[in-house]
């Protein structure tokens, strides 16, 4: 039972480059999401996915896309890399959203854009 | 005013000492807390929860929550330097994402 996996583990991107973070989940979970993490900043959530076929707006959106590919899967995608988009990026998964919302979460993905 | 508030420390202490990890918070409809523990260079994990006011007990762990005073603690007996990491305190209000507090960073002197 792997609970939430990520890749890339690193990654280091050139301003306007594209790429796709990847995140699986093996908990049969209904609910997945995407933070990033900066210093001084805490953990702020980008997109979520409260069921497979939905998708939402988190705090911080703006600069990314996502698709909920099947239950298992949710990934990130930076269509035109800047730099204000270093960081650490976490995916989580919880059973529900809502109330009862138990979010585990995945190792991260470090990322810098150059 | 941010919703959650946390001292991001460091806070160091001596092996064996008893840890008191706090945040306070605005939103009155928070219902359910949670504590995370994040090693360096790893994702959060989730360490307790509770449902409503009062103390909740795991092991050397207590998480305690006043929801009269916006207030929530955790705290940690026997303190060990495994305990070395960046505790996040986070809360859920209704049908709302969790609002994670920055994180206090401690440190364990053996």
């Amino acid at each position: 039972n792997a609970g939430v996996t990520q890749t890339p583990k690193f990654q280091v991107l050139k301003t306007g480059q594209s790429m796709t973070l990847q995140c699986a989940q093996d908990m049969n979970h209904n609910s997945m999401y995407w933070y990033r993490q900066d210093p001084g900043m805490g953990l702020r959530l980008i997109y979520y996915s409260a069921s497979e076929g939905t998708t939402d707006k988190g705090e911080v959106p703006n600069g990314y896309n996502v698709s909920r590919l099947n239950k298992r899967e949710f990934s990130l995608r930076l269509e035109s890399a800047a730099p204000s988009q270093t960081s650490v990026y976490f995916c989580a998964s919880s059973a529900l959203a809502g109330l009862y919302n138990e979010q585990f979460f995945g190792p991260g993905t470090r990322l810098t854009v150059l | 005013q941010k919703e959650v508030e946390q001292d991001p420390g460091p806070l160091s202490v001596p092996e064996g000492a008893i840890v008191s990890l706090n945040c306070t918070y605005s939103n009155s409809a928070f219902q359910y807390f949670m504590w995370y523990r994040q090693y360096s260079r790893k994702g959060p994990e989730l360490l307790m929860y509770t449902y409503s006011s009062g103390n909740k007990e795991d092991g050397r762990f207590t998480a305690q929550v006043d929801k009269s005073s916006k207030y929530i603690s955790l705290f940690i007996r026997d303190s060990q330097p495994s305990d070395s990491a960046t505790y996040l305190c986070a809360m859920i209000a209704g049908a709302d994402g969790l609002t994670f507090g920055k994180g206090t960073h401690l440190i364990i002197q053996p």
